[in-house]
């Protein structure tokens, strides 16, 4: 079937470390992902993404990891502020021509001061 | 930049009566999605447009529920005879079509309460 979904439901780093947020999918035929940001009473925020034909896209402070062999998406922030409290869906964009998406459960990350 | 705009941000009802949502995408995107999402889960897709035109439904959007974009810019969603389980927040998204990759960018949803 078509799932996305994650490995860790919650997520608590120490302000100014390193943050992983992982994320599996299931539809081998799936060529774009994305992560969002959504904070409290918000609606998701585009952080990110990453086509198929690539492993790795960088942005500011973030990072995407993409490993196609196992269908494993991961999203890394570097130097977590508080500002970074949230909770963070991957999502496969599935479909064609609608570009659909398919979001996971979503992880939620605290920062501790 | 205006982002997408969603209106209103809130609105409780009673059962069984209807509600209309409405949705401006940013203003040059020609496509627009609507998700619904329940606490603690990511956004459903409902449906979407590209221009004017409907071309796909979820099963998850049953006959109480339609979707409308009469001039290809803004949309509205309307629930009729509410049900205490349409409670949730209504999220519309848009993108433009045509790009190698099409980013979705979503408004701050619609929080429905049924009674």
């Amino acid at each position: 079937g078509e799932s996305v979904g994650l490995h860790l439901p919650t997520l608590s780093v120490q302000e100014g470390d390193n943050s992983i947020i992982n994320c599996a999918y299931s539809n081998s035929a799936s060529d774009y992902f994305i992560w969002y940001k959504q904070e409290s009473g918000k609606g998701p925020q585009f952080i990110i993404d990453i086509r198929s034909n690539m492993d790795k896209r960088q942005g500011q402070r973030v990072t995407v990891l993409l490993n196609k062999t196992v269908k494993h998406l991961s999203l890394q922030i570097a130097a977590t502020q508080p500002g970074d409290s949230a909770v963070y869906f991957c999502a496969e964009n599935i479909g064609r021509p609608a570009q659909k998406l398919v979001f996971g459960q979503g992880t939620r990350l605290t920062i501790n001061p | 930049d205006t982002g997408v705009s969603q209106d209103p941000r809130h609105k409780i009802t009673k059962r069984g009566q209807n509600v209309t949502f409405r949705c401006d995408p940013i203003s040059e995107h020609n496509r627009l999605y609507w998700y619904r999402q329940t606490l603690g889960q990511g956004p459903e897709f409902l449906t979407y447009f590209q221009n004017e035109a409907q071309l796909e439904k979820s099963r998850l959007l049953s006959d109480r529920f339609s979707a409308e974009r009469p001039k290809g810019s803004f949309s509205t969603l309307e629930i009729q005879r509410t049900e205490q389980g349409d409670s949730a927040m209504y999220l519309c998204a848009s993108s433009l079509a045509g790009r190698e990759k099409e980013t979705q960018y979503f408004g701050p949803g619609t929080r429905l309460l049924v009674l």
